[in-house]
């Protein structure tokens, strides 16, 4: 099974709004509603921000929104800030099987 | 406050096996309701499932790793291992090992990771 299909970079301006996309299949993202985001930074562990597509895990903030059409599910990030900066990863899991997007490079500028 | 650690070799052969551990305190090991599983980060890639191993002793591993992986569970000890088998180049990478607790919420805790390399 391949990857999901993430942007490999996006960026914004402090205060702006960004999405970053991920593209599945009917066999993934299209056929459940267990997708999850991570961010993570380097030298540190990811962080859980999003699971079942759409609800935050406590302590994120509300400018992390989830969302999903299809077979792609959405992460926006709105009222960007420079701690915002740092790698994104959508995941689609079953009870079964996993599979990581290939990761985008979020991008403060 | 969960943590976890990830233990092992930094440095394995290849062709042989590659085994971690991954200790859990500050916290319950056992529910009905808790999975444990092992993810990795390649040198300039992204992250890798390995597998996930749920309450009662099931486990599930990622397809590309063709039989290679085997996770279990200590419960005696609140750790879970990973054993992966004929390691190559490819296997270099910091690998973590990470939670669910609190469902339904998938990994909620991870472990800082521990760097392996493969090499002679």
């Amino acid at each position: 099974q391949s990857a999901l299909t993430q942007p490999a970079s996006v960026s914004g301006s402090p205060g702006q709004s960004i999405t970053i996309s991920c593209t599945g299949s009917s066999s993934d993202i299209g056929s459940h509603n267990l997708v999850s985001w991570y961010q993570h930074h380097p030298d540190k562990p990811p962080r859980l921000l999003v699971y079942e597509v759409s609800k935050r895990t406590s302590g994120v903030s509300n400018r992390f929104s989830g969302s999903k059409s299809g077979n792609t599910a959405s992460l926006t990030i709105s009222g960007l800030q420079a701690g915002d900066e740092s790698d994104y990863y959508c995941c689609s899991y079953t009870g079964t099987f996993r599979v990581f997007g290939g990761g985008t490079k979020l991008t403060v500028l | 406050q969960l943590q976890l650690q990830e233990s092992g070799p930094g440095l394995v052969k290849p062709s042989e096996t590659l085994s971690l551990t991954c200790s859990v305190s500050g916290g319950p090991f056992t529910s009905r309701t808790f999975y444990w599983g092992w993810i990795r980060q390649p040198p300039g890639k992204g992250l890798e499932w390995i597998g996930t191993i749920y309450y009662g002793g099931s486990s599930y591993y990622n397809p590309s790793l063709k039989g290679r992986v085997t996770i279990s569970v200590d419960t005696s000890k609140s750790q879970f291992s990973l054993k992966l088998a004929s390691v190559t180049a490819a296997d270099t990478a910091v690998y973590y090992c990470a939670g669910r607790i609190d469902p339904p919420k998938d990994f909620d805790f991870w472990g800082q990771g521990t760097r392996v390399t493969v090499s002679p």
